[in-house]
């Protein structure tokens, strides 16, 4: 277990419908990504939130939105739901820079269970 | 649980022989790669790094090998287990001004041991 988790681990929804996903990243980490993994494929970027600010976007739509919270869990919103939005959301975390351990690489990322959003 | 890579390409292995999973990576830019091992119902595990100014690198029965030459990466798993039937992941890091990772994965393999 990384000691990243992620609510819901599944949520069925409609297309226009609105979504928020949930993160807790693992103690101490104060960067957290968000990814999308359509089946059968990579994961793919969204963004990543920095002391609680986005610092870095992939190639989605405003209406892929995200926050950070003074304690480091993360929220991603997702409006105006279509049916290409079913996939997997993984959530990321990063340990704080210099706070690495020894033996653990900087660029480790932790990943959390994911959850599986279907929208109909 | 969770199908990751329904049509993925597939290595089959017996148990006990080396693993080979290749990747090509796309930017020149890119200043580290990793690989990830993605379980059924789990999100990604982080394996293994290289830094782009490195051609190797060794961890615990995994090695990793860089070729810039022809933008390749590759995974070595010495004497494969049942424990390593997954699915892998090649990630590359473009650098960005800002700090924290953004990482590109590639589409994935499937490893299959077969005891």
């Amino acid at each position: 277990e990384t000691g990243v988790t992620q609510s819901p681990t599944h949520l069925i929804k409609t297309r226009g419908q609105q979504v928020t996903l949930r993160c807790s990243s693992q103690s101490g980490h104060n960067t957290v990504s968000w990814y999308q993994q359509a089946l059968g494929q990579g994961p793919q970027f969204i963004f990543q939130y920095y002391r609680e600010e986005e610092n870095g976007r992939g190639n989605f739509p405003p209406r892929f939105s995200g926050l950070q919270f003074p304690n480091y869990s993360s929220e991603l919103n997702v409006n105006a739901l279509e049916l290409d939005d079913s996939a997997l959301y993984l959530c990321a975390s990063r340990p704080n820079l210099g706070l690495a351990g020894e033996g653990s690489s900087y660029n480790e990322q932790f990943f959390g269970p994911g959850t599986r959003l279907t929208v109909l | 649980g969770e199908s990751v890579g329904l049509h993925l390409p597939t290595l089959s292995v017996q148990e006990g022989d080396n693993s080979i999973i290749n990747c090509a990576y796309s930017n020149s830019a890119s200043d580290y790669f990793i690989w990830y091992k993605q379980e059924s119902g789990k999100g990604p595990q982080f394996i293994i790094d290289i830094r782009s100014n490195m051609d190797k690198r060794q961890g615990q029965r995994v090695t990793v090998l860089l070729n810039k030459t022809v933008k390749h990466l590759s995974l070595q798993i010495a004497a494969t287990q049942p424990g390593d039937s997954a699915v892998y992941f090649c990630a590359e890091n473009i650098p960005r001004k800002a700090a924290g990772n953004k990482l590109t994965f590639g589409g994935g393999t499937r490893v299959l041991v077969k005891p």
